[in-house]
């Protein structure tokens, strides 16, 4: 059975730091394509990032609002993705998921708040 | 960046009826459109992949029509367990982009 499961949320003041994990299991986050996305309070759907699989080609991409301040990465040894978030503002206070590239698998989420 | 409308925003209805929600693309996505129903404080779930796939374990009452650039979310008969907001998302291109959501309410 596949099951993410996102941690690494919680309080951090305007300009700080934080990493999310998205612990995967029932299937190698290498050999697909995985995305971090978010929502804010009462708010829709955001793509943030995206990490493509190995086999096309392991890039990655990010949405305008958290280019140069996020980061995707994976670790193959702990089956894990994360989102390395630098510089974080008011606005980036959301529920953070994982989710497979088809959209068929999403983590439970993780709460990002930004706020002095 | 492709933009997503989805329309209605909002709609009442009640159980048993026949509800359609529509989803216009700026640009082709080709087939590469998702419909996820999401309830407060849960993740979104998987409807229909490709436009027109129905996920496993999901009721036949819910369909997916369209390519291009124009698709449509169909529920046959509204159950209570389906009041809920409804998105539409293109995979197409990146940035991924969603609709703004339908939210269904008892009428």
């Amino acid at each position: 059975e596949v099951q993410l499961v996102e941690s690494g949320g919680g309080l951090v003041q305007p300009g700080g730091s934080l990493r999310l994990s998205c612990a995967a299991s029932g299937f190698t986050v290498s050999s697909d394509s995985m995305s971090w996305y978010r929502q804010a309070p009462g708010k829709g759907l955001e793509w943030v990032s995206m990490f493509y699989s190995e086999t096309t080609g392991g890039s990655q991409y990010y949405a305008d609002s958290v280019k140069g301040r996020f980061t995707i990465s994976r670790d193959k040894s702990r089956n894990t993705l994360f989102l390395q978030m630098h510089s974080l503002r008011s606005e980036d206070t959301a529920v953070y998921y994982c989710a497979t590239r088809k959209g068929d698998y999403w983590g439970q989420g993780t709460l990002v708040t930004v706020s002095s | 960046d492709i933009q997503m409308t989805q329309s209605p925003s909002s709609l009442s209805a009640s159980v048993g009826d026949r509800v359609t929600i529509t989803c216009r693309a700026s640009q082709a996505v080709n087939s590469y459109l998702n419909w996820y129903q999401q309830k407060p404080g849960k993740a979104p779930k998987l409807l229909i992949s490709s436009a027109s796939s129905l996920q496993s374990g999901v009721p036949s009452r819910f369909s997916g029509g369209g390519s291009g650039t124009e698709f449509t979310l169909t529920i046959s008969s509204l159950q209570p367990e389906d009041f809920a907001t409804y998105y539409c998302q293109q995979i197409y291109s990146t940035p991924l982009t969603f609709g703004t959501g339908t939210r269904v309410d008892i009428k």
